[in-house]
């Protein structure tokens, strides 16, 4: 079993705020990693995925990068909304056996 | 809609029981996974396949049996050898080489 580690474990800020999480990983054997978001009673929906090494991604106010060499992800909010509480789950794919690994998610909560 | 559809969403079962989940997707993919949650950890796998009439185990599938009898189709057996079932199921699917996954919107089962 595979190590994905997210860190924090949870995270309160307020309105405005800017804000990131880590996503670390082992760095061998990588193929791809994947940013989701999960609100509360709904499904995870994919935010990000991502594959090269110095890979950067954005969506709106949602920024994410990669570092494989080193094992870690970070996903940054600019200018927290309430809208972005959720939890943020990370999962690392291996090789190409479509087998993600995710770690327990950094849950967000964003005050008005 | 295209999506993923879990049934049921809640359930309660005597301890000895076998339960079967529901996972039917519409989405035309070939790949499903049963993901089990519990409190503070991450998704953990429990079977996937990548092909109708196909699956392998994938961490925790010790109690657990599946089925692929059609491409829509991964239902999920708890069986009574199974020793700690209560938890959350999450079912995906999703294209081969390591894409974005989607998911349903989880099954909660409590076994009493």
């Amino acid at each position: 079993i595979l190590n994905v580690e997210q860190s924090p474990q949870s995270l309160h800020v307020q309105e405005g705020d800017s804000t990131n999480f880590t996503c670390s990983f082992p760095s061998s054997n990588f193929y791809a990693l994947h940013w989701y978001r999960w609100e509360t009673a709904k499904s995870p929906e994919a935010l990000f995925v991502m594959t090269l090494n110095g890979d950067e991604k954005k969506k709106g106010r949602i920024s994410a990068t990669l570092n494989t060499k080193e094992g870690y992800s970070y996903l940054y909010i600019k200018g927290s909304q309430p809208e972005d509480s959720a939890t943020y789950l990370c999962a690392f794919i291996v090789d190409n056996f479509n087998k993600f690994y995710f770690g327990s998610g950094t849950k967000l909560n964003v005050k008005p | 809609d295209g999506g993923i559809t879990q049934s049921p969403k809640y359930l309660f079962r005597k301890e000895g029981q076998n339960v079967t989940l529901s996972c039917e997707q519409n989405l035309n993919h070939d790949a499903m996974y049963w993901y089990r949650q519990d409190p503070g950890q991450g998704l953990r796998l429990i079977y996937y396949s990548q092909i109708v009439n196909d699956f392998q185990k994938g961490d925790i599938a010790e109690g657990y049996s599946v089925s692929r009898e059609k491409k829509e189709s991964f239902p999920l057996t708890v069986t009574s050898a199974q020793k700690n079932p209560t938890a959350f199921y999450l079912c995906a699917s999703g294209t081969h080489s390591g894409n974005t996954i989607y998911f349903g919107e989880g099954s909660w089962l409590t076994v009493v």
